[in-house]
């Protein structure tokens, strides 16, 4: 079975430009949800998706977004990039409502910033 | 309230030994607190998980001790080995939700 794939593993952007990451869960799973990865800031809570809704979000700026489509993929969107957004940007999947679920993480994406 | 605190931030080892590692949390609405392990480069892999109606839980080497009264749980990782050494996060999570509460990390490093 495979797991949760996340791309690009790696990309470089430039100040104010805006980047798209992509997640595809394990199948079967139709909770998507994002954290993001800092040393300074460790690992926080994005956002996260259950059959295409918004059912939860963190504390970050309006300029991250993200959607969940229909087949349960998943993709998150950062604006106007600032150099405080170079980060490791996970994925993680799980079957659904909370509770006992268990979460699986992808590789993530390791966005540059520059 | 939201907050869940590990500790130590590093820990050496020697191989064989027991690491242990510690976390604390407040709000009593967490009701799943699984262990991540993080090696660098990679995304973290679950490593063992527990409810709150479990006092302890064992998976081969590694156990998670839960203390609900203290609002603690800790992880015990038992013959240590180099292949250990990677960053371990605690978590918490309540609810119907997936958001997950992370620790700070402990960086462990087993010594050969």
């Amino acid at each position: 079975k495979a797991g949760v794939t996340q791309t690009p593993r790696y990309l470089i952007k430039t100040r104010g430009q805006q980047v798209t990451l992509s997640c595809s869960p394990i199948s079967g799973h139709r909770s998507v949800s994002w954290y993001q990865q800092t040393p300074g800031q460790g690992l926080q809570f994005l956002f996260e998706y259950f059959s295409e809704t918004q059912r939860n979000k963190g504390n970050f700026p309006g300029r991250f977004s993200g959607r969940q489509f229909s087949n349960s993929r998943s993709e998150m969107n950062v604006s106007t990039l600032e150099l405080g957004d170079s980060a490791l940007y996970l994925c993680a999947s799980s079957l659904g409502g909370g509770f006992g679920n268990t979460i699986y993480f992808g590789e993530g994406s390791w966005l540059t910033v520059v | 309230q939201q907050q869940v605190k590990q500790s130590p931030q590093s820990l050496i080892v020697q191989k064989g030994g027991i690491s242990i590692i510690n976390c604390a949390y407040e709000n009593t609405a967490f009701d799943y607190f699984p262990w991540y392990q993080q090696f660098p480069g990679k995304g973290p892999a679950l490593l063992i998980a527990i409810r709150p109606d479990v006092s302890e839980k064992k998976e081969g080497r590694f156990t998670i001790s839960f203390n609900k009264s203290a609002k603690q749980f800790s992880l015990h990782i038992m013959d240590s080995q180099p292949g250990d050494s990677a960053t371990y996060f605690c978590a918490a999570r309540g609810g119907a939700t997936n958001k997950l509460i992370f620790g700070t990390g402990t960086l462990l490093a087993v010594q050969p």
